[in-house]
């Protein structure tokens, strides 16, 4: 595609729900990158993939998320048994490689947990 | 752990003035300092990437310049628009090798007042 495109938009979810984000990063492009943005805060890093190297979790807020990508393609990211501190929206980003290029984001999907 | 720091937090200017937005980090050891902006309920839009070896990027209305020794950074937007308006995010990538992918400063927010 001609970006990156996440799915959905939006999510509204009940407390103690599992939800599943989706990232589909720009076509060729080896890293992929998952990040928060909780409102009125920056944005933090949660987890990268590069091609089909085991990604690294220590960024993860807890053992509540994990993330998966088919090889350099789609990415999802999971959350389970949501708690009301998840909120907030979660951006994609790719890029060419790891380092030195430049990252694009998708539009982001903004979880609501009531 | 690399921080960065974004003044001002917010910025209000009438059509036609030229600003300055600051970024500093702490972490010298960077390998790039991508600006984004990001509209309300938008993602992230790159601007403009600059390597570590770089002293500045351009393009179009706007400059980017990187002072690695000092861990200082400026984008200087020129002749500003009511269009201007939006969050101005910088954000540096360690040397570590993506391994803690982007970090972001808060942003400053920009209002161009027409």
């Amino acid at each position: 595609g001609a970006g990156v495109s996440q799915s959905p938009s939006n999510k509204v979810t009940e407390k103690g729900k599992d939800v599943e984000l989706r990232c589909d990063p720009i076509s060729g492009h080896t890293a992929l990158y998952w990040y928060r943005q909780r409102l009125g805060q920056g944005l933090e890093f949660l987890i990268y993939f590069q091609g089909n190297s085991a990604p690294d979790k220590s960024g993860l807020p807890s053992d509540r998320f994990s993330a998966e990508r088919t090889g350099e393609s789609v990415s999802t990211l999971t959350i389970q048994r949501t708690q009301q501190e998840d909120s907030a929206v979660y951006l994609c980003a790719s890029s060419l490689a790891l380092t030195n290029t430049e990252a694009f984001f998708g539009q982001g999907t903004r979880l609501t947990v009531v | 752990k690399q921080e960065v720091t974004q003044i001002p937090a917010a910025l209000s200017v009438p059509e036609g003035e030229n600003l300055v937005l600051n970024c500093s980090f702490t972490d010298s050891a960077i390998y790039n300092l991508q600006w984004f902006r990001q509209d309300p309920g938008k993602g992230l839009t790159s601007l403009l990437l600059i390597q570590s070896s770089q002293r500045e990027q351009t393009s179009g209305r706007l400059n980017a310049s990187l002072d690695k020794s000092s861990g200082r950074s400026t984008l200087y937007i020129a002749a500003s628009q009511p269009g201007d308006s939006a969050t101005y995010l910088c954000a540096v990538g360690d040397s570590g090798g993506g391994a803690d992918g982007l970090t972001f400063g808060k942003g400053t927010h920009l209002i161009i007042q027409p």
